[in-house]
């Protein structure tokens, strides 16, 4: 399979605890971005990355969240302390190089739970 | 700021029944505009993209949506819906000044299939 692969899929951890997911783009995709997606709700943006370089952060991404790319494959996307409020989806996508217009392609996410 | 706006949350309908999905944005600048589909427990999936040229787009399975620029519209259809229609759908769009090619999501419409 090649397309966008993200692990874990499923993550339940305690308030408090720190976590980290992973996100694999489709090979030779520079552009990766990571969303968060609540209940009831479409997804919103987080950050992106233009291989290996952060070049947008959202005013969602708290000091709690960081995120990585460290040699423009693979992205971790780290929360610190995690809050109740942190539980959702966590989805990943990425698109070729090029035009701004291209395609994201989406990957199945890593849904949280905090307790 | 620029928004997505879905109009309906749900939308229920008999197989074979036409259908549409509402979807309005707000921006002063030129976008790209964008539908994607989430079938349960899996990845959203790219349905069908306005990019420029003919107002009208139209995806493998019989949907179709029609870029309405004084209406600031997307609206999306489909004469004749089957159960396998049955998903969350969501409207999404890209600022043509973006210089990431972040998207801005719609809070969703869940299309409920009857028999």
């Amino acid at each position: 399979d090649t397309g966008v692969s993200q692990d874990p899929r499923h993550k339940i951890t305690k308030r408090g605890q720190n976590v980290t997911f992973r996100c694999d783009p489709i090979s030779e995709h520079n552009r990766l971005y990571w969303y968060r997606q609540t209940l009831g709700q479409g997804p919103e943006f987080l950050t992106y990355f233009q291989n290996e370089a952060q070049l947008e952060k959202s005013r969602l991404l708290s000091d709690r969240f960081s995120a990585e790319r460290p040699k423009g494959s693979f992205s971790t996307l780290e929360i610190q302390r995690t809050e109740q409020g942190d539980s959702a989806m966590y989805l990943c996508a990425s698109s070729p190089t090029g035009l701004i217009s291209n395609e994201q392609f989406f990957g199945p996410g890593t849904r949280l739970t905090v307790l | 700021a620029q928004s997505v706006t879905q109009l309906d949350s749900q939308v229920p309908v008999f197989e074979e029944a036409p259908v549409e999905l509402r979807c309005n944005y707000s921006s002063s600048v030129s976008v790209y505009l964008f539908w994607y589909v989430q079938y349960p427990n899996q990845g959203l999936q790219l349905l069908l993209k306005y990019l420029s040229g003919s107002t009208l787009v139209e995806s493998i399975n019989g949907f179709e949506a029609e870029f309405n620029k004084s209406q600031t519209s997307f609206h999306l259809r489909k004469p004749s819906v089957h159960i396998s229609d049955t998903a969350e759908y969501f409207c999404a769009v890209k600022m043509g000044s973006s210089n990431t090619g972040k998207l801005i999501f719609g809070q969703g419409t869940t299309l409920q299939v009857k028999p």
